[in-house]
């Protein structure tokens, strides 16, 4: 079965500029994840999605950032405006199991 | 809440040699266990998950974890590195019965030497 998608693979943009990443989850997986992976850290929950109503959103900078997955399938997370903070990985992953997830390749994001 | 503590930030070994990378963790409830791998420019593999029963459990491309719940660890061992297994390794450790999202641990990089 194919994997999870994302898109764009990498990205440099300037403080204060906006961008969004994309997310297509493995086919049938209801539960969608967002994380922010820091250089030299483990990953960090931004948002969870049960199909397209978000479940925990707890850990998400909500004045700058914004997540959605509408009808369920794919998602995108947008970040505006951007701080050079932000500078990360960001990684979608998905589940059918709720205790195994299943993650994309990630989009590498530079803030300058 | 839940912690993982994962000592060493790299753990250097030659080709042919045992492997041991070491996972800590707290938690208020019964956990679940996890070791990820992540190879450069790529997202998190699952190498092998701790639920219930055996604690000792298998995963891919040979390696294995043992749960000690007197000792709250959950390491990683494989008993001949390849070169192949250089990679960023992380345990994560989630609530059981709860919305199982997983803490990472910070990850160790491990370097094998030729």
């Amino acid at each position: 079965e194919a994997g999870v998608a994302q898109s764009p693979r990498y990205k440099i943009i300037e403080k204060r500029q906006s961008v969004a990443f994309w997310c297509n989850p493995i086919s049938g997986h209801a539960t969608l994840y967002w994380y922010q992976q820091i250089l030299g850290q483990g990953p960090k929950l931004l948002i969870q999605f049960q199909n397209n109503g978000v479940v925990d959103d707890s850990q998400l900078p909500k004045d700058r950032f914004s997540a959605e997955r509408l009808k369920g399938v794919d998602s995108t997370l947008k970040i505006q405006p951007a701080k050079l903070e932000d500078s990360a990985v960001y990684l979608c992953a998905s589940s059918s199991v709720l205790d195994t997830q299943y993650f994309g390749p990630g989009t590498r994001l530079t803030v300058l | 809440a839940q912690s993982v503590t994962q000592l060493g930030s790299h753990v250097s070994v030659s080709e042919g040699a045992l492997v041991l990378l070491r996972c800590n963790y707290s938690s208020s409830v019964p956990p679940y266990l996890f070791w990820y791998v992540q190879y450069p420019n790529q997202g998190l593999q699952l190498l092998l998950k701790y639920t219930t029963g055996a604690t000792l459990v298998k995963g891919i491309n040979g390696f294995e974890a043992e749960f000690k719940k007197s000792e709250t660890s959950f390491h990683l061992t494989k008993p001949s590195a390849h070169m192949s297994d250089a990679a960023e390794y992380f345990c994560a450790v989630s609530l059981s019965g709860g919305s199982y999202i997983p803490t990472f641990g910070r990850g160790t990089s491990l370097i094998v030497h030729p």
